[in-house]
């Protein structure tokens, strides 16, 4: 079973306004960690922000935010007044806390984000 | 200078080629990937050294060789690929304490097209 699932394939969103980037996950650990990566045309994958599963707030790194929702299993990527920068994949990631050894991530198959002038 | 710096950028081979990808950090991690990046599918983690120990094959084909001589490089030597290897491989380092909240770096990739 895939353990990140990543519904929208594309994304497309004007110049400063507001988008969601929609991210499911599937662990039985209760313990765990949730990534956002973006992925320019460069193919370097920067991180973005990070949320564990007892954070009790919202993780926000500037125009980045995520609404968790643990019950619902979901971590959807907020990124506010796009910019054309902004355009790019974007990666939804997991760590589960039994995977101890080498702090692997899951990866989703990614959204495809473009922000039209 | 990039944290994490992998090469060649671009590669193209034969199958019956032998090449090798180049992945340097300058970040003090303990802990390095290989992830495949192929179209439409989630980067598929290959392989996982931890303090210059492999720590995770996952199923990867023997045509793809791992080699980490310390903790700052790694290697992926490649031998009688096929076409449908060809994808972007991507490298990473962590340091690895044991804590969820640790992020990976990752370098730009290389993109190998095998023909």
């Amino acid at each position: 079973a895939q353990k990140i699932t990543q519904t929208q394939p594309g994304m497309f969103v004007q110049e400063k306004e507001a988008v969601t980037l929609d991210c499911t996950y599937d662990t039985s650990d209760p313990s765990y960690g949730l990534f956002w990566y973006k992925q320019p045309s460069s193919g370097e994958m920067i991180f973005l922000i990070y949320q564990g599963s007892y954070d009790q707030q919202n993780a926000t790194e500037g125009r980045y935010s995520l609404n968790f929702q643990k019950a619902r299993k979901s971590a959807n990527l907020v990124i506010s007044a796009s910019q054309l920068g902004d355009s790019a994949m974007y990666f939804c990631a997991m760590r589960e806390a039994q995977e101890t050894s080498g702090s692997r991530l899951t990866f989703g198959e990614g959204t495809q984000l473009t922000v039209n002038p | 200078e990039t944290g994490v710096t992998q090469t060649p950028r671009h590669l193209v081979m034969g199958m019956t080629n032998k090449k090798s990808l180049k992945c340097e950090q300058h970040l003090g991690h303990n802990a390095m990937y290989w992830y495949k990046q192929s179209a439409k599918k989630p980067l598929e983690l290959m392989f996982v050294y931890s303090l210059e120990e492999r720590v995770e094959n996952n199923s990867v084909p023997s045509r793809f060789s791992p080699e980490c001589p310390n903790s700052s490089h790694l290697f992926l030597h490649l031998h009688t690929l096929q076409p449908e290897d060809s994808a972007l491989y991507l490298c990473a380092s962590s340091q690895d304490r044991g804590h969820l909240n640790t992020e990976a770096f990752f370098g730009q990739g290389t993109r190998l097209t095998v023909v």
